[in-house]
């Protein structure tokens, strides 16, 4: 029982433009939303986080915005650079310090 | 160093055989959890630890048990190591509240590859 999915394994963009990455959840008790990045052979690092009582929240060329009517995130990285290339991660949190990681979407940037 | 460090960093085994993976924080933090990477199913939590001799099961604690007798470190050991427990496994840990303006943000270690033959 998946409660928090990412539909989409990989995702390709062109230098420059905007990547869209996108989370569906379930549980509509989820009451902060974060997003993490993974390159190879390290660990996943904190990117940006929204709590569920807003729709919006910026950080530089990072946006997410929550539709929790459509129990929808996503992760827009504005432009896109080829430093953004790496593996995304969705997470949800239910109040306590546990999280709820979803598959992940593996972001190439092309030059 | 500073931060949230794991050991070994690749490991192989026997089926059978049981091992132990090292995790330490220098923040005394006092979340620490155990996830373990599988293409197609992300980031799992095998267990969680609160504090010092307070752990929980999370998703997949089956064939895990960890311990913690002091606040930075937080051992994973797989018992009796099969197949199906080769993964990668990430250590993390967490301070309780706010952080910074944002909430139950978790800070991972770089991984430890382990393959079970």
């Amino acid at each position: 029982d998946q409660q928090v999915k990412q539909n989409s394994p990989s995702l390709s963009v062109q230098e420059g433009r905007i990547s869209i990455l996108n989370c569906d959840y379930t549980n509509s008790m989820f009451d902060y939303f974060l997003w993490y990045k993974k390159y190879p052979a390290e660990g996943p690092t904190f990117l940006i986080s929204i709590s569920s009582i807003k729709d919006k929240n910026e950080d530089g060329r990072f946006t997410v915005f929550l539709n929790k009517s459509a129990k929808h995130l996503s992760l827009h990285i504005v432009p896109s650079q080829p430093g953004d290339s790496a593996v995304y991660f969705c997470a949800a949190s239910l109040g306590a310090q546990k999280l709820v990681f979803g598959q992940g979407t593996r972001l190439t940037i092309n030059p | 160093d500073a931060g949230i460090t794991q050991s070994p960093r690749y490991k192989i085994t026997e089926t059978g055989r049981q091992v132990t993976l090292m995790c330490h924080q220098t923040w005394s933090h006092s979340y620490m959890f155990w996830y373990r990477q599988d293409l197609g199913h992300g980031l799992r939590l095998i267990y969680y630890s609160a504090a010092a001799d307070i752990t929980d099961k999370g998703e997949v604690p089956d064939g895990y048990v960890v311990s913690r007798s002091k606040t930075e470190n937080f051992p994973l050991t797989l018992e009796s190591a099969t197949r199906s427990q080769t993964s990668v496994y990430f250590c993390a840990s967490s301070e309780s509240g706010w952080l910074g303006g944002s909430s139950y943000e978790q800070y991972f270690g770089p991984g430890t590859r382990l393959t079970v033959t």
